[in-house]
C-alpha cells in the first residue's frame, strides 16, 4: 500500500515567519501534486512536479520534489494569513493518485 | 466559469435511506472522480470514470453506486445510507487521469 505521509499535521504561526510542510514516502511516485484547501470549499491545485530534484516557486510558495521522487516539500516565505488552509500533497503512480493526509496551517496577523 | 458544481451542499439522512449525490463540470474533462474526506484521513477514492462509459472502483467503494450519465455529469448514490458514511464528498474531474483534478465545493452528508 502507498501512503503518503505529511508533516507537521498542524501549525500555527505569525504572520512574516518563515515554515516548511513535508510530503514523505516509501515509494517513488511520477509526479507529485500540492492543492490548498479553504473552510468549506474543495481542493485548489498550486503545483505539479515531475523531475526528481525539481525546484518550482509560485510567489512565496517554493516546492521541491525529492532526488529520488519519494518525498517533496512546501516553503513559505513571509506566511500571511491568506496563507491558512489545508495543504495536501497528493503522489501520481501508474494508475492513482494517493493523497496525503494534510497539513493545517494558521497563520495569525 | 462554474468548473464543477455539485449537489447539495449539506444533507442529513436517516440510517437506511438513499440518496444520490449530484455532479456536474463544464470543462470537458474526460475523467471524474467522488472522493470522501475524513478528519486525519486525506480524501480517499470512492469511484472515479477515467472517461465516458467507464467506472471503475477506488480505494472506498462498499456502500456506494454511480452512474457517468454523459461528459459532464457523474452521480454517487447511496442506497441505505449507514452512520459510518457521514462525511464531506467531493466530486473532481481532469482533462487527462489524474492530472490536475478541479474540485466541487463538497457535500457535507451526517448519517443519524
Amino acid at each position: 500500500t502507498q501512503l503518503l505521509e505529511q508533516s507537521p499535521q498542524f501549525l500555527s504561526i505569525q504572520e512574516g515567519e518563515n515554515l516548511t510542510v513535508y510530503c514523505n514516502s516509501s515509494s517513488v511516485f511520477s509526479s507529485l501534486q500540492w492543492y490548498r484547501q479553504e473552510p468549506g470549499e474543495g481542493p485548489v491545485l498550486l503545483v505539479t512536479v515531475v523531475t526528481g530534484g525539481e525546484v518550482k516557486k509560485l510567489k512565496r510558495l517554493t516546492f521541491q520534489f525529492g532526488d529520488a521522487r519519494k518525498d517533496s516539500s512546501l516553503h513559505i516565505t513571509a506566511a500571511q494569513p491568506g496563507d491558512t488552509g489545508l495543504y495536501l500533497c497528493a503522489g501520481g503512480a501508474t494508475d492513482k493518485l494517493i493523497f496525503g493526509t494534510g497539513t493545517r496551517l494558521q497563520v495569525f496577523p | 466559469n462554474a468548473g464543477v458544481t455539485q449537489t447539495p451542499k449539506f444533507q442529513v439522512l436517516k440510517t437506511g435511506q438513499s440518496m444520490t449525490l449530484q455532479c456536474a463540470q463544464d470543462m470537458n474533462h474526460n475523467s471524474m472522480y467522488w472522493y470522501r474526506q475524513d478528519p486525519g484521513m486525506g480524501l480517499r477514492l470512492i469511484y472515479y470514470s477515467a472517461s465516458e462509459g467507464t467506472t471503475d472502483k477506488g480505494e472506498v467503494p462498499n456502500g456506494y453506486n454511480v452512474s457517468r450519465l454523459n461528459k459532464r455529469e457523474f452521480s454517487l448514490r447511496l442506497e441505505s445510507a449507514a452512520p459510518s458514511q457521514t462525511s464531506v464528498y467531493f466530486c473532481a474531474s481532469s482533462l487527462r487521469m489524474n492530472e490536475k483534478l478541479f474540485f466541487g465545493s463538497g457535500t457535507q452528508l451526517s448519517v443519524l
